[in-house]
């Protein structure tokens, strides 16, 4: 089965208010853990990523928590804007190989 | 940087026709990987090459299935025969190995197939 999935598959949100997309893993042993965004007729673009070893990493407007304990992964995506509404992906990158494999992807509606 | 290039964006053809999906990297990658997209499966890998050289195809679903990296500019996915089950969007994503790998992949923007 996969081993990072998506707790939820939608999420509306109104404009201007703060965006929580989680994700749950199960592979301990991956290294990274990485954020895609997806818009309508695009590829997976790279959002922003955190290694193993942190607990949080911030970039523009976003933020990635990392709960190794519990095996939990989110995205936190502040002032959400229309701009931002897409499918977002939760990946796990790691083994020998260094192979990336997705979740199922959770689709977010920026209400206006 | 043109990114990851993907031809055709879309493609349509029937059952039993031969397929060629193809992909250039962003040069100076050396990992080039194909995902295929479903609504049923989400993105699945396909089959991944380093330095042009085929790593592991145990994503591919069938021997209907191949794909060729014949040159660090250029590879092909190609189907034959065809299957309507094989309608999905497939994605080709770079990335650079170098030392401690990190960061995603750059993807393309996909073709989408459909088999009729």
């Amino acid at each position: 089965g996969e081993s990072v999935g998506l707790h939820l598959p939608t999420l509306s949100v109104q404009e201007g208010d703060n965006s929580i997309i989680n994700c749950a893993y199960s592979n301990s042993a991956s290294d990274y853990f990485i954020w895609y965004k997806q818009e309508s007729g695009k590829g997976p673009q790279f959002i922003i990523d955190i290694r193993s070893n942190m607990d949080k990493r911030q970039g523009q407007r976003v933020t990635v928590l990392l709960n190794k304990t519990v095996k939990h992964l989110s995205l936190q995506i502040a002032a959400t804007q229309p701009g931002d509404s897409a499918v977002y992906f939760c990946a796990e990158l790691g083994g020998i190989d260094y192979k990336l494999s997705f979740g199922a992807g959770t689709t977010v509606t920026v209400r206006a | 940087d043109a990114g990851v290039i993907q031809s055709p964006r879309h493609e349509v053809t029937e059952m039993g026709q031969e397929v060629t999906l193809r992909c250039k990297p962003i040069s100076g990658h050396n990992s080039l990987f194909w995902y295929r997209q479903t609504m049923m499966r989400g993105l699945e890998l396909l089959i991944y090459f380093n330095n042009n050289v085929p790593i592991d195809d145990s994503g591919m679903p069938e021997d209907r299935f191949s794909a060729k990296m014949p040159n660090a500019s250029f590879s092909t996915l190609k189907i034959q025969p065809s299957e309507p089950r094989d309608s999905a969007v497939y994605f080709c994503a770079t990335t650079l190995r170098t030392g401690p790998l990190r960061w995603g992949y750059t993807f393309g923007s996909g073709t989408r197939l459909t088999v009729v």
